[in-house]
């Protein structure tokens, strides 16, 4: 009965490589996002969705893309992998409109190691 | 664009004694304020929130208190135990900000035995 939940946890790849994160939420909730968190453990958003509409995008390079086939998921596509972009990527949902401030419910975490 | 300050970056308290994190924000227009627990592999989960009108909020051992004249809040944990040892974020956001969350740096706490 996980409530936000990713894909894969773990993924290892060589720079260059394409990759995907897959995240599904069974909350019922409207908006989704992704936060990058890095090795001093930053925590910064990189996208929000609502209802499958893109509603924040953090200035991330378009070698990211997110896509969201229903607003129960959002997957996140990284194109030709970079060493920098080693990070724990989380996923997450609230339940309203993307102008309220509504609490947001993290998904355990895919930690992508890039080599 | 949002700006969250957070001190200390680590805190060690001896089981028992109190913790107190602080945060400051640059947005006037912000009025959510949740934070964050997160264990060491963990996903970030949240403890507690205030949103801007009220002052302050408890639940057992955990209070956040909110200054909006000086745009800072605080979070303050009694009776520590060990298992409060994790990193706390705090965050803000407002209305018809696309609820995005602006994050603090973290604060790594460590409750002594």
């Amino acid at each position: 009965d996980t409530a936000v939940s990713q894909t894969p946890k773990y993924l290892v790849t060589q720079m260059g490589n394409d990759k995907s994160i897959k995240c599904e939420q069974n909350l019922g909730h409207d908006t989704m996002y992704w936060y990058k968190q890095d090795s001093k453990k930053f925590l910064k958003i990189m996208f929000s969705y609502n209802n499958k509409e893109l509603i924040i995008n953090e200035t991330v390079p378009n070698r990211f893309s997110p896509k969201s086939p229903d607003k129960a998921h959002l997957n996140l596509h990284i194109n030709s992998l970079e060493l920098g972009d080693s990070a724990v990527y989380f996923c997450a949902s609230s339940q309203g409109l993307a102008q309220s401030t509504d609490t947001q419910y993290f998904g355990p975490g895919t930690r992508l190691t890039v080599l | 664009g949002e700006n969250v300050e957070q001190h200390p970056s680590t805190l060690s308290v001896q089981e028992g004694d109190s913790a107190v994190i602080k945060c400051t924000y640059s947005d006037s227009a912000s009025n959510y304020f949740p934070w964050y627990k997160q264990e060491l592999g963990k996903r970030p989960q949240l403890i507690i929130d205030i949103r801007s009108n009220v002052g302050e909020k408890k639940d057992q051992r955990i209070a956040v208190t909110l200054n909006k004249t000086a745009k800072h809040f605080s979070l303050h944990i009694t009776e520590t135990q060990p298992e409060d040892s994790a990193v706390y974020f705090c965050a803000a956001s407002k209305m018809g900000g696309g609820n995005k969350l602006t994050f603090g740096t973290g604060t790594q706490l460590k409750v002594e035995l």
